[in-house]
């Protein structure tokens, strides 16, 4: 298709609870990217892949945070243990080329840590 | 690394006029992009314009339109005949060599009828 698919797109988990986020790019796009939007709009890089492999994971908590983009299926961000903090918008892209298209973003997945 | 500024927390614009929100970035880069997005309230992340850091000539999109000075490391989005639906909060953002976006912390833009 020709959007990016996130679900769900609210989530609230209390604390302790795992959350796993979902992600479909655009057919076609190799590169997705995972962003955290926190209450005060800042956007947090997280983690991005071309195809399934990790591109860049410079922004991921490694403790608690893990991502994966497998073949033939939507990628996924999950959060285990969840904290309060982790309460953002999170918001997946994907792109053609890695730099300079614009990505493609999809509407976010809100996540609320109770 | 590389750091986007958005001057302005808010800014507001009687319809059908005029308004231009600042952005600064801090790169030793020299090849890079620059992007203007608009998160309405239903917070989808639209692309407004895009500048390719080579391109001396600014970008337009309709009423969209950005002054790239590279120089100084400026790229601030003019919008001109401003409309209702323009309202939303308008992201700048950095792409270089790392690949990753760069934010700006948004400038919140309100339309006045």
């Amino acid at each position: 298709g020709e959007e990016v698919a996130q679900t769900p797109k609210h989530l609230v988990r209390g604390e302790g609870q795992k959350a796993k986020l979902y992600c479909a790019p655009i057919k076609g796009h190799s590169y997705v990217f995972w962003y955290q939007q926190v209450l005060k709009n800042e956007f947090k890089f997280l983690i991005s892949f071309q195809n399934e492999n990790v591109f860049d994971e410079t922004g991921m908590p490694k403790e608690r945070f893990s991502a994966k983009c497998l073949p033939n299926s939507p990628c996924s961000l999950e959060i285990q243990a969840t904290k309060l903090e982790d309460s953002a918008v999170y918001f997946c892209a994907s792109s053609q080329s890695v730099q300079g298209g614009g990505y493609t973003f999809g509407s976010g997945t809100r996540l609320t840590v109770v | 690394a590389q750091t986007v500024t958005q001057s302005q927390p808010e800014m507001s614009v009687q319809e059908a006029e005029t308004v231009t929100l600042s952005c600064t970035y801090d790169t030793s880069e020299s090849d890079y992009y620059l992007f203007w997005y608009k998160q309405p309230p239903s917070r989808q992340m639209i692309l407004v314009i895009r500048q390719e850091a080579y391109k001396q000539q600014n970008a337009t999109e309709n009423r969209f339109s950005v002054n790239f000075q590279k120089a100084a490391k400026s790229f601030s989005l003019k919008i001109s005949d401003s409309q209702l639906g323009d309202a939303a909060m308008y992201f700048c953002a950095y792409q270089g060599g790392s690949e990753k976006l760069v934010f700006g912390k948004g400038t919140k833009l309100t339309v006045n009828p």
